[in-house]
């Protein structure tokens, strides 16, 4: 089945010590998007990249950086993890304006 | 003001009962519109798109005012497996799609 993958599902990391989530598709789709969300909140949207247009929120931390180095692969890299990050972290892809398809999420706990 | 806005729950209702949701949102110009259900510690999962004309999936069904900017979810005959947070979603442009925070279901035994 086409579907979107993100592993692990669940990762702790030390504060400070930098940790990459991934994310995988085979739905070919040319847009993907991390969403980070907290607790009882909406999924809030870091940013999307359009093929290998990358695209940034206004308020997406520094600390958070992305990188597509194919259409099936995306990944999220956290520089030096806070407290304040823990969160699950969501990818979906979509095609341009179509109904989004997101991942398990993987859970981020942060020590 | 939120530019979509959801009320937040929860929503306790016995099994069998017919329970409507309301979703506002602010930019007229939005061009597509979505239901997801979200699981506690899962990801959102497409209930359903919202048509212009109205659309129904079985228990389900959405309906789009566009002159009033709210569209609504109805679900009849509710289940205990219906238990879960309901997003709204509306999407303003190509790649923006704008959450709401979401509206807690509980049906009850």
């Amino acid at each position: 089945d086409a579907m979107v993958i993100q592993n692990p599902r669940y990762q702790v990391t030390q504060f400070g010590k930098p940790v990459t989530l991934s994310c995988s598709q085979t739905l070919n789709h040319n847009v993907m998007y991390w969403y980070q969300q907290k607790s009882s909140q909406a999924p809030k949207l870091l940013f999307h990249y359009y093929d290998k247009d990358f695209n940034n929120e206004a308020d997406t931390p520094d600390n958070f950086q992305s990188r597509r180095p194919n259409t099936s692969f995306c990944f999220l890299d956290i520089r030096s993890p806070g407290l304040g990050d823990a969160a699950m972290y969501l990818c979906a892809t979509s095609r341009a304006g179509k109904t989004q398809y997101f991942g398990p999420g993987m859970r981020l706990l942060v020590l | 003001r939120k530019e979509v806005e959801q009320d937040p729950g929860p929503f306790n209702v016995p099994e069998g009962a017919t329970v409507a949701f309301n979703c506002t949102y602010s930019n007229s110009a939005s061009q597509s519109f979505f239901w997801y259900r979200q699981d506690c510690r899962k990801e959102p999962k497409l209930l359903m798109s919202v048509y212009s004309s109205g659309n129904e999936d079985g228990r389900f069904t959405a309906q789009l005012n566009r002159a009033s900017q709210y569209i609504s979810l109805l679900i009849r005959d509710s289940k205990l497996s219906d238990s879960a947070t309901y997003l709204c979603v509306v999407n303003e442009g190509t790649y923006k799609y704008i959450f709401g925070t979401g509206t807690r279901l509980k049906v009850l035994a």
